[in-house]
């Protein structure tokens, strides 16, 4: 069965500092994709990582996908406080289908 | 706005009762999909339809049933309601042709069931 894990799974920075939300999977897989979610409000798409070693970039925030290691990134930049939400990775596995199985999520927060 | 449309936006029901959720594609999307999120389970797949047919399924109950109409649109319905069912529901679409497109899925806004 697939696993999918966020860590941290909370996580409070400052404004203009760096950091990064690490989602690791434990079945291969080359289909990634990261969601922003306000609260009670809807899922909002970010990027599909689709292959090994690929890297996509939106304002401050870069993912990043290693299929090797299971692991993708997603890398904020110097945060700002309309960044605060919950980030979501998933995982699309079976050929077929887009069912996406998702990570517990990274509440983040930007203090000013 | 992603171009899903799901109604109601909120719906309050007691234990026992059915409720159906719609939900409208973008417009070209083929695949229609629902999930479920509860505090507890966090966000789980229920089902996915293709151009009217079922190509995937998750951990949805027996109680729960959806559909996709030659239309596009797709309902889930929901029966026997428990305390436990009480959820915030969405249905996402894309335009994936099931063949490993990688397509974006966009969701919708979600409906809030409360059960009570």
């Amino acid at each position: 069965e697939l696993k999918v894990e966020q860590n941290p799974l909370f996580l409070s920075m400052q404004e203009g500092k760096n950091y990064t939300i690490y989602c690791n999977y434990s079945t291969t897989s080359d289909r990634l994709y990261w969601y922003r979610q306000d609260p009670g409000k809807s899922l909002e798409s970010l990027f599909v990582l689709l292959s090994n070693g690929a890297v996509k970039q939106e304002g401050r925030l870069m993912a990043s996908l290693d299929t090797k290691a299971r692991l993708s990134t997603l890398h904020i930049t110097a945060a700002v406080h309309d960044l605060s939400a919950t980030y979501f990775c998933a995982v699309n596995l079976n050929f077929g289908n887009e069912k996406l199985t998702f990570g517990t999520g990274t509440r983040l927060t930007i203090i000013p | 706005d992603s171009g899903v449309t799901q109604t109601p936006k909120h719906l309050i029901t007691a234990t026992g009762q059915r409720v159906t959720l719609r939900c409208s594609p973008r417009s070209g999307d083929l695949s229609v999909y629902w999930y479920q999120q509860s505090l507890d389970q966090g966000l789980q797949f229920l089902i996915q339809y293709y151009n009217g047919e079922e190509r995937a399924k998750g951990n949805i109950l027996e109680r729960f049933s959806a559909q996709q109409f030659p239309d596009l649109h797709s309902e889930l319905n929901l029966s026997s309601l428990e305390l436990g069912d009480s959820a915030l529901y969405f249905c996402a679409s894309s335009d994936g042709t099931g063949a490993n497109s990688g397509n974006t899925i966009y969701f919708g806004e979600g409906s809030w069931l409360t059960v009570v």
